[in-house]
């Protein structure tokens, strides 16, 4: 079946620094992905949708000089933390939707474990 | 625009107890409609969807859930906990290919 990678699982850096975080379609393309994150014991807050091609588009009260995405190649989109504080570490989760005839799923990473020190 | 509410962040069942979580959407078109199943510190397994075909969907682990559009719910439903079933819950609508997330119910199930 279809399967979302994501890299890294888990990334520990220090306040000020930069991280960017990978989600890889396996095996179907994906012209659009989607960024998300999850606060311990809380749901998942779009964060972004990712464009193939294009700029992304933020939700709103999400900062996108902070949070960089590019959507490289229609398997790869990153996310890329900018000068990250503690307050950004969370649990960063992608997916990516494919669409085959009248069948519709989307396709989630295995998330990344940010921790900001 | 689209919007999942869950009733009751927590439900304590026994094993081998009827599981209902619950899920009520809104939407203004018709609704793809997800559950999915997150264990600690995983990401998410998708357990069932509905896709504008059978009103009934069942999923996997025995679970499967009910669209009724005159309640605008989507239930969550299993004859019969079993311990392996204690995790998150997320219900989660979509129109487009965007995925609008509940806030989740834990599930417990006790011996």
């Amino acid at each position: 079946g279809a399967v979302v990678s994501q890299h890294p699982s888990r990334v520990i850096c220090k306040s000020g620094t930069s991280v960017k975080i990978e989600c890889r379609s396996l095996d179907f393309q994906a012209t659009t992905m989607f960024w998300y994150r999850q606060f311990p014991k809380q749901s998942l807050m779009l964060m972004a949708t990712s464009n193939e091609g294009s700029k992304a588009t933020y939700e709103q009260g999400v900062e996108k000089d902070k949070f960089l995405i590019n959507h490289a190649s229609l398997t790869l989109s990153t996310l890329t933390v900018t000068s990250a504080h503690p307050e950004d570490s969370s649990f960063y989760i992608c997916s990516a939707p494919r669409h085959a005839g009248t069948d519709y799923e989307q396709y989630f990473g295995p998330g990344t474990r940010l921790t900001v020190t | 625009a689209q919007s999942v509410t869950q009733l009751g962040s927590h439900v304590s069942v026994s094993e081998g107890a009827l599981v209902l979580l619950r899920c009520n959407y809104s939407s203004s078109v018709p609704p793809y409609l997800f559950w999915y199943v997150q264990y600690p510190n995983q990401g998410l397994q998708l357990l069932l969807k509905y896709t504008s075909a059978a009103t009934l969907v069942k999923g996997i682990n025995g679970f499967e859930a009910e669209f009724k559009k005159s309640e605008t719910s989507f239930h969550l439903t299993k004859p019969s906990a079993h311990m392996s079933d204690a995790a998150e819950y997320f219900c989660a609508v979509s129109a487009t290919d965007k995925l609008i997330f509940g806030t989740g119910t834990r599930l417990q199930v006790f011996p």
